[in-house]
């Protein structure tokens, strides 16, 4: 079945760095990959996703890339801020609407000021 | 829109006694799904639905069973609660899951002693 890899599990840097999760999946059918954050004692939030036609998607300090060939696909942070620091998860969904979603395990990332 | 509506919100129950989480959106999402979440640990998947009349199990179906009879709800019910389900659980639900975002609930939080 579908499997999705995460790393690193976690991850340190100051305010101010980049920070860069990267995640990997099995199934090369798989058609669409968003990303969660989930902050300490609440539910997981969609922050951006992907789609399989697209390389590369931005939106402010968040951007995420894929590479289908090599079927991964990373999250990039720019400028860190504290109230970034939380638990990611990526995901991918299959090729249709009668697939499940697989979640990866995770990165508790931390921002230090 | 109240989006994903679980209750209860937290539940201690004693080992073999039986309950039921229930799950609610109001966004006429056709797949819907249910994760626990162990402490430090990611989403794990236990049963989903593409429509109702239609379920299917996830990673970690058993000891839990569920029925989908309106598009609009989705229960749990434990069979026999055990220690090792104590967890905290999260309902999903999703407009088209190939293409489109979970939108989670707010969780329940369950102990079994």
């Amino acid at each position: 079945g579908e499997n999705v890899e995460q790393h690193p599990s976690t991850l340190s840097v100051q305010e101010g760095d980049s920070a860069v999760i990267k995640c990997t999946y099995s199934d090369s059918a798989s058609n669409y990959f968003p990303w969660y954050k989930q902050e300490l004692g609440k539910r997981p939030q969609l922050i951006i996703d992907i789609r399989s036609n697209v390389g590369e998607k931005k939106d402010q300090r968040i951007a995420v890339t894929l590479n289908k060939t090599a079927k991964h696909f990373s999250l990039h942070i720019t400028e860190t801020q504290p109230e970034d620091s939380a638990v990611y998860f990526c995901a991918a969904t299959g090729k249709t609407s009668y697939d499940k979603v697989i979640f990866g395990p995770g990165t508790s990332l931390s921002v230090i000021p | 829109n109240a989006g994903v509506t679980q209750t209860p919100k937290f539940q201690v129950l004693k080992t073999g006694q039986s309950m039921t989480l229930q799950c609610a959106q109001d966004m006429n999402h056709e797949y819907m799904s249910w994760y626990r979440q162990d402490p430090g640990m990611g989403l794990r998947l236990i049963h989903y639905s593409v429509g109702a009349g239609i379920t299917d199990q996830g990673e970690v179906p058993n000891g839990y069973n569920v029925s989908r009879s309106t598009t609009e709800d989705f229960p749990l019910r434990l069979l026999s609660a055990a220690p090792s389900q104590t967890s905290v659980y999260f309902c999903a639900s999703s407009w088209e899951v190939n293409d489109s975002p979970l939108h989670f609930g707010n969780g329940t939080r369950l102990t079994v002693t």
